[in-house]
Order: C-alpha cells, then structure tokens, then sequence
C-alpha cells in the first residue's frame, strides 16, 4: 500500500517562531488533508488540499502531487498551535475514501 | 448543530465481552468511517459506509463487525473484545467519498 511519511516527528518551538511540517508520499494520490489533534484529542481538519496551494489564517499548505510531498506552514505560532500534525491520503489506484494516515509531527510550542 | 457524537467517551471491557460504539452525525453527510489510533501511531480505517446502504472493510478490520443504521448512524461493534483491541476509536464522516472529513471526540477503549 501507500506509504506516508511525516517529517520532523518531534518539534519543539517558541511562541511567535515559524515551523514547516513535512509529508511525502509514495505514489500519486487524489486526495490529501492536514489533520490537528489538540492534546485533548480532538481531530480538526485544517486543509484539504490534493494539489496547490491554500491559507486559513496562520497556517498554510502546500502540495505538489507530481512530487508527491505536502508541506503545513505554520507562521507565528501560538501555544494553542500544540498537539500533533497529521497528513492523510488517498491514493490514486486504490479504492475512494480510503485515507492513510502517516504517523504525525508532534509540535510544542512554548511561552 | 453537533457535528459527529460519539458514544460512549470511555469504556472497559472484560476479555471476551461484547460492545457496541455508536456514532452519529447531523452533517446530511453520506459516507461516514471507524478509524481506530494507538499510542504513537495515525489511525487505520477499520470500516467504513460510502453512502447508507452499503459498508466495506479498511485496513484493519477483523474482530469488528458495523451497521450503517441509517443515514446519521453508523456502529461499531466488538463481538468479543480482545486485549489488541484496546485503542481510541473515532468515527468520522465526508459529504462524499473524498471529501473532507470531520470527526467524532473519539471514545477511549480499554479490555483487560
């Protein structure tokens, strides 16, 4: 199956610093989100995003599918920014709806 | 306006014990999804409904068995709970098939 892989798994910041969030992928997909999961739990999608280039306030997305790699950018950020990044795709061949989730990008941001 | 609800938030189960994981969603979505997520891992698609009617395995989908009730709800149940299947659930759903998902709170599983 599709392999995804997320970079950096871990990543420390301060407040008000910038961070780029790294996904790749194995083979070409037709859909691709940016999922936060807040250290409560919760799963909010931020982006859905299978090529181009989108921004919702501080945060931004980028996929370049003939690459097949997605960067999350994140300016400015703040402690509620804290909890894990995870990029989840769709491949091209295989059946629709089914998402695979790379293993995320733990982010601290800190006062 | 709930969006997706899951119940119940936590549960224990013996080994052997069977549950049922309720979901529901107020979205008018068709497609809805079990996702199931371990300690340091993404989640994996256990099962999921493309439209009412109809249900298909993911990537992980022995011991569970679903029912798309209608078209707001979606179940998972554990026939005979597993210590492997200790996890945290979550149920999401998608307008269509590749849409964006949005997801349940999640529900805390541990079988001892």
């Amino acid at each position: 199956g599709i392999q995804v892989e997320q970079s950096p798994p871990d990543l420390i910041l301060q407040e008000g610093a910038n961070s780029t969030l790294r996904c790749n992928f194995s083979d070409s997909v037709n859909n691709l989100q940016w999922f936060h999961q807040n250290p409560w739990g919760q799963l909010i999608n931020l982006f859905y995003i299978p090529s181009g280039t989108k921004q919702n306030g501080r945060l931004s997305a980028t996929t370049v599918a003939t690459e097949r790699y997605s960067l999350l950018y994140i300016s400015s950020s703040q402690t509620t920014d804290s909890g894990v990044y995870f990029c989840a795709v769709e491949p091209s061949t295989g059946t629709a709806s089914k998402l695979t989730f790379g293993t995320g990008t733990r982010l601290q941001v800190t006062l | 306006n709930a969006g997706v609800t899951q119940t119940p938030k936590f549960q224990v189960l013996k080994t052997g014990q069977s549950m049922t994981l309720q979901c529901a969603q107020d979205m008018n979505h068709n497609s809805m999804y079990w996702y199931r997520q371990d300690p340091g891992m993404g989640l994996r698609l256990i099962y999921y409904s493309a439209s009412e009617g109809t249900t298909d395995k993911g990537e992980v989908p022995n011991g569970y068995n679903v029912s798309r009730l209608n078209k707001r709800e979606f179940s998972l149940r554990l026939e005979s709970a597993a210590p492997s299947q200790t996890s945290v659930y979550f149920c999401a759903s998608s307008k269509l098939v590749s849409d964006t998902q949005y997801f349940g709170p999640g529900t805390r599983l541990t079988v001892l």
